[in-house]
């Protein structure tokens, strides 16, 4: 199974400053990496998929990176808005037979 | 526009099993497949499996391989996950998921079901 880690599991910064979140795969999973974001009461909202492709409707300041390493990822928000701050999950959805691992979440918090 | 739409929450006494259905709307049911992944109070996103509706081909997460059975009715554009042998820690928020265009991530969510297990 790969194991998804996430860092920091709390990120406290002011609205209108940039948030970095980090993914880390305990093997390499290519490209096939996707960011989601959870507001408490709400089904989970795709962000990115494919390491940096924004989904339909996502605002352009969500961006998405890899080191090219295949294994460690980046979710940047830039410019914090209020409606930011909730849980942010990373999934790997490289393994095969499918066994598409999550992280265990940042919460994005307001400072 | 794309809608997953789930079943009602239920409660269910350990060891019994619980069936969750999620109806497609808005695009063609056979052409995705779907997740299933849960969520328990206070904790992180759990994937459990996938179901072809075209095949019904399934994988499952090598932990419920035993308890789950991932089902699809092409006639009503719907898919159900079956939990057997339920005890306290699946209460959770049960979720189902289509894949994406260009990959196996979930793009459309249902509303989640809640499925409490309790005595």
């Amino acid at each position: 199974e790969i194991v998804m880690t996430q860092s920091p599991a709390t990120l406290s910064v002011s609205p209108g400053d940039r948030a970095t979140l980090s993914c880390r795969a305990s093997q390499y999973i290519n490209t096939n990496l996707a960011w989601y974001q959870q507001k408490p009461g709400q089904a989970p909202r795709l962000l990115i998929y494919g390491t940096s492709t924004r989904a339909t409707g996502v605002p352009a300041r969500f961006s998405g990176s890899g080191s090219g390493s295949g294994t460690e990822f980046t979710l940047t928000i830039s410019s914090l808005q209020s409606e930011d701050f909730a849980v942010y999950y990373c999934q790997q959805y490289n393994d095969w037979p499918p066994m598409y691992t999550f992280g265990q979440g940042t919460k994005l918090e307001i400072k | 526009q794309v809608q997953l739409v789930q079943s009602g929450a239920e409660v269910k006494k350990p060891g019994a099993s619980v069936k969750v259905s999620c109806k497609a709307f808005g695009y063609t049911f056979t052409r995705y497949e779907v997740h299933w992944v849960r969520q328990a109070p206070g904790q992180g996103l759990e994937w459990m499996g996938i179901i072809n509706p075209r095949d019904v081909r399934t994988n499952y997460a090598p932990k419920f391989q035993d308890r789950v059975t991932m089902t699809g009715d092409t006639s009503t554009d719907t898919v159900h996950m079956e939990l057997s042998s339920l005890r306290s820690e699946d209460t959770a928020v049960y979720y189902c998921a289509r894949v994406g265009d260009y990959g196996d991530y979930h793009d459309f969510w249902g509303q989640g079901t809640l499925v409490t297990v309790s005595s």
